[in-house]
């Protein structure tokens, strides 16, 4: 069973390089979340998405995109990567279920912009 | 808006202690409450979840009362174990709209010693 899967684990961005974090989910879940979680602190919701083609913005969704073409993938772009993005990038789905239904996360992607 | 507080950490319990740590939280309606365990290196895993009032969410030795009255999800445990030291973040899950959008707290690290 790989449930949510993300690639890369590790990455080291320069200030202005460009980059996608891919996530892909098998478990037929409609709904895909990206958070972050930055030191010391909880994890915060930058894009969800409901179903393949909708996508909307979380709490912190400045300098982030995200696509959403088939169920499985939810990939996360950063196009113009700052110091303030550093962090561990969690992927997560869910199945529909008006917040009752866990989110299933992936072992994360740990980003750090020089 | 909806906040999770939760003690903060770290927790340092000898193996056999007794664990409680805390959660309150402030939300619109009636939220899915959860905790999430993140051992090192890994993503968030579900630990349990209450989805009403007085319910109680069990796994693994682990115990929590969906407490309405005084807006509290607090996490115990019996017997904690070495196997147990991880990161504990307690989420609420707002029912409105279409998705199940978590809102976590900062996260208590628990670490057990022989």
């Amino acid at each position: 069973n790989a449930g949510v899967t993300q690639t890369p684990k590790f990455r080291i961005l320069k200030i202005g390089q460009s980059m996608t974090l891919q996530c892909t989910q098998d478990m037929n879940h409609n709904y895909m979340y990206w958070y972050r979680q930055d030191p010391g602190m909880g994890l915060k919701l930058i894009y969800y998405s409901v179903g393949a083609g909708i996508t909307d913005k979380g709490e912190v969704p400045n300098g982030y995109n995200v696509s959403r073409s088939t169920t499985e993938d939810f990939p996360l772009r950063l196009e113009l990567a700052a110091p303030s993005q550093t962090s561990v990038y969690f992927c997560a789905s869910s199945l529909a279920g008006q917040g009752r239904q866990p989110q299933h996360f992936g072992d994360g992607t740990r980003l750090s912009i020089l | 808006g909806n906040s999770v507080t939760q003690m903060e950490g770290p927790v340092t319990l000898s193996e056999e202690a007794f664990l409680t740590i805390n959660c309150t939280y402030t939300a619109t309606g009636y939220p899915s409450l959860f905790w999430y365990v993140q051992y090192p290196g890994e993503g968030l895993q579900l630990l349990l979840k209450a989805t009403k009032a007085d319910d109680k969410g069990s796994n693994k030795g682990f115990e929590a009362t969906y407490r309405k009255e005084t807006t509290s999800f607090h996490l115990e445990k019996g017997s904690v174990q070495v196997s147990d030291s991880a990161v504990y973040f307690c989420a609420l899950s707002d029912r409105t709209g279409t998705a199940s959008k978590l809102t976590f707290g900062t996260g208590t690290r628990l670490q057990v010693t022989l």
